[in-house]
This record gives C-alpha cells, sequence and structure tokens, in this order.
C-alpha cells in the first residue's frame, strides 16, 4: 500500500512567519510531487509541482524535495492569513494515478 | 472559458435513492478521475477513465458506477448499495500520456438522509 503522510496540525504561525509543511511518501519509484491548497469548503488547486531533488521556487512557494529520504516540504515566506487553508501532499504512483495525503491545516494569525 | 465543472454544487437525496453526479470538461483532458473527500480526511480514489470507454475501479468503487461514453464528460452514481454516500465529492482531469498534474472541479456536496 503506497503511502503519503502529512501531520494533519493545525499548524499555527503568526502573519509574516515562514510556514513550513511537510510530507512523506513510502513508494521510492516516485517521480513527480504536488502540493495543492483547498480553503475549506472549496476544492483543491494545484500551487506547486517538483519533480527534482532540491528546491523550486515560485514567489513566496519554496518546494523542496529529497528522493533519498522520500521527504517533500511546502516553505510559505510571509505568511498572510489569506494563506490560511488545508495543504495536500501528492505524490504520483502507477499510470497517471495521484496518491494523497490527508493534508496539513495551516492557521495563519493576524 | 477552459474548465471542469461538476453539478449540482449541493444535492440531497433520501436513503435508497440512486444519484447522478455529472463532470464535464473542456480542456481535452484524456483521463478524468473521481474523488471522495469525508471531513478532515485526504481524497479517496473512486473510479478513473484513461480513455473514452474504459474506466477502472479505484480504491472504495463499492456501492459507485460511472460511464465514460464522451472524452469531456464522466458522470458518477452513487448506488442505494453505498452505505455512508454523504461526502464531498470530487472530479479532476489531467492529459493523460504520462502527465500527472490533476485540476479539480468544484465539487458536489452530496447529503443522503
Amino acid at each position: 500500500q503506497k503511502e503519503v503522510e502529512q501531520n494533519s496540525g493545525p499548524l499555527s504561525v503568526p502573519e509574516g512567519a515562514i510556514a513550513s509543511l511537510n510530507c512523506t511518501y513510502s513508494d521510492r519509484v516516485s517521480q513527480s510531487f504536488f502540493w495543492y491548497r483547498q480553503y475549506s469548503g472549496k476544492s483543491p488547486e494545484l500551487i506547486m509541482s517538483i519533480y527534482s531533488n532540491g528546491d523550486k521556487e515560485d514567489g513566496r512557494f519554496t518546494a523542496q524535495l529529497n528522493k533519498a529520504s522520500q521527504y517533500v516540504s511546502l516553505l510559505i515566506r510571509d505568511s498572510q492569513p489569506s494563506d490560511s487553508a488545508t495543504y495536500l501532499c501528492a505524490v504520483n504512483s502507477a499510470g497517471n494515478m495521484l496518491t494523497f495525503g490527508g493534508g496539513t491545516r495551516l492557521m495563519v494569525k493576524p | 472559458d477552459g474548465g471542469i465543472t461538476q453539478s449540482p454544487k449541493y444535492l440531497f437525496r433520501k436513503e435508497g435513492q440512486n444519484v447522478t453526479l455529472s463532470c464535464e470538461q473542456n480542456l481535452n483532458h484524456d483521463a478524468m478521475y473521481w474523488y471522495r473527500q469525508d471531513p478532515g480526511q485526504g481524497l479517496r480514489l473512486i473510479y478513473y477513465s484513461q480513455i473514452v470507454n474504459d474506466f477502472q475501479k479505484g480504491d472504495i468503487a463499492e456501492g459507485y458506477s460511472v460511464s465514460r461514453e464522451k472524452k469531456e464528460s464522466f458522470p458518477l452514481t452513487v448506488t442505494s448499495a453505498q452505505k455512508n454516500p454523504t461526502a464531498f465529492y470530487l472530479c479532476a482531469s489531467n492529459e493523460g500520456q504520462g502527465t500527472y498534474e490533476q485540476y479539480f472541479g468544484p465539487g458536489t456536496r452530496l447529503t443522503v438522509t
């Protein structure tokens, strides 16, 4: 059973701080990794994808991948109250499939 | 406007009734997916289709059925055999052919009483 694990949270950070969200996965052959943001009552929105070891930056978001440790993370710099949401980690599995983690709820306090 | 549409947004049904949830996409994507999300939970795959006229069961297919007669459409029927149908249902699509990014519709919240 391929697994993707996330701390459910809530992770609470003050406005302007860096939020660090973590995800581990069990399938060593996974090559594609995604972060989705889901606001309460809404559907998931793709915000980052990463395919190779290292960091990938997009605005205030940085995704980090370490395949040897089977670990992927999302950093949100200068966190804003509007970043408060649940963040889902997704990892490719067989075919065009994705396996999703349970999500981490982030709360950014003004 | 390209995207994925799901209808209705909210759906209420009595226990024992079948109900069909609509999912349409105009992204020209080959693959489509149905997920179920329960409160505070992640996404669980119900059914997926990589190509027209073909679909496979996901992790929790019991009590559900699908069809894929057109590339644009992938309706999901929640049958009376599904024991706990109340949930948030999400449809997604991707290009297929070795790509993995999935894009989601707005979802349908089904309540069965």
